[in-house]
């Protein structure tokens, strides 16, 4: 059964650098047949995507955080991450990382419990 | 693309039949998911590509719709049922969420 789990730090500092990472058990993030996405989720407000990696490494980005977020993968490890670059009390949320199954239609099938970043001195 | 969903809340009763409405700016073809989301949990998915059920969601759960208006139905509403719902488009980069239907018990 696959599992996601994020990790990184809770706390971040205004302007810095954001760093998660997300570890996947029980399928190979080199099987063709998902990408991987992070999605965050303000707290009260609706979820929102933030990109996704597929397993050759293309990415696609939110315009609304494009200038400013890199998702990689390491698959030898099975881990993808997410880089944030100069955050705002706006980048406060709990952050998931997500695996997209690929089909004619494709769905947001498994996702980490989440971690909760919150930018502040 | 911008999705609207209605109620934003929604109270009903066990064994109710509930409907929740989704509506996108702009034509996504059957590109609907829909999920469900308990506090403190990540989301689940009940509904692909507007109506196909995902594997173990029960059946009192069905979607319908396509182009820009959809709609999720409860047939019969179960203690578990009661969780905020969002719909997601994915037709086209970003694959945006509605703002969530919370529904609640009478």
């Amino acid at each position: 059964q696959v599992q996601l789990q994020e990790s990184g730090p809770g706390l971040v500092k205004p302007s810095q650098t954001l760093y998660l990472t997300c570890t996947v058990s029980g399928v190979s993030m080199r099987s063709g047949t998902y990408y991987w996405s992070w999605v965050r989720q303000p707290a009260g407000q609706r979820l929102e995507w933030i990109g996704r990696i597929s397993t050759s490494g293309s990415t696609n980005y939110s315009p609304s955080v494009e200038s400013r977020v890199t998702i990689s993968s390491d698959t030898s490890k099975n881990q993808f991450f997410l880089k944030l670059t100069a955050v705002t009390a706006a980048d406060t949320a709990v952050y998931y990382c997500v695996r997209i199954h690929l089909g004619p239609y494709n769905y947001y099938d498994s996702w980490g419990q989440g971690t909760l970043v919150t930018v502040s001195s | 693309i911008q999705l609207t969903q209605s109620p934003s809340v929604l109270s009903a009763s066990i064994g109710d039949r509930v409907t929740i409405t989704c509506r996108a700016s702009q034509d996504i073809r059957s590109y609907l998911g829909w999920y469900q989301q308990k506090p403190g949990k990540a989301p689940t998915v009940l509904i692909y590509g507007a109506s196909t059920v995902h594997t173990g969601v029960p059946l009192r759960f069905s979607g319908s719709g396509s182009g820009t208006e959809f709609t999720l139905t409860i047939s019969s509403l179960q203690p578990e049922d009661f969780a905020t719902y969002f719909c997601q488009q994915l037709n086209s980069y970003p694959p945006a969420f509605g703002q969530g239907t919370r529904l609640e018990i009478k």
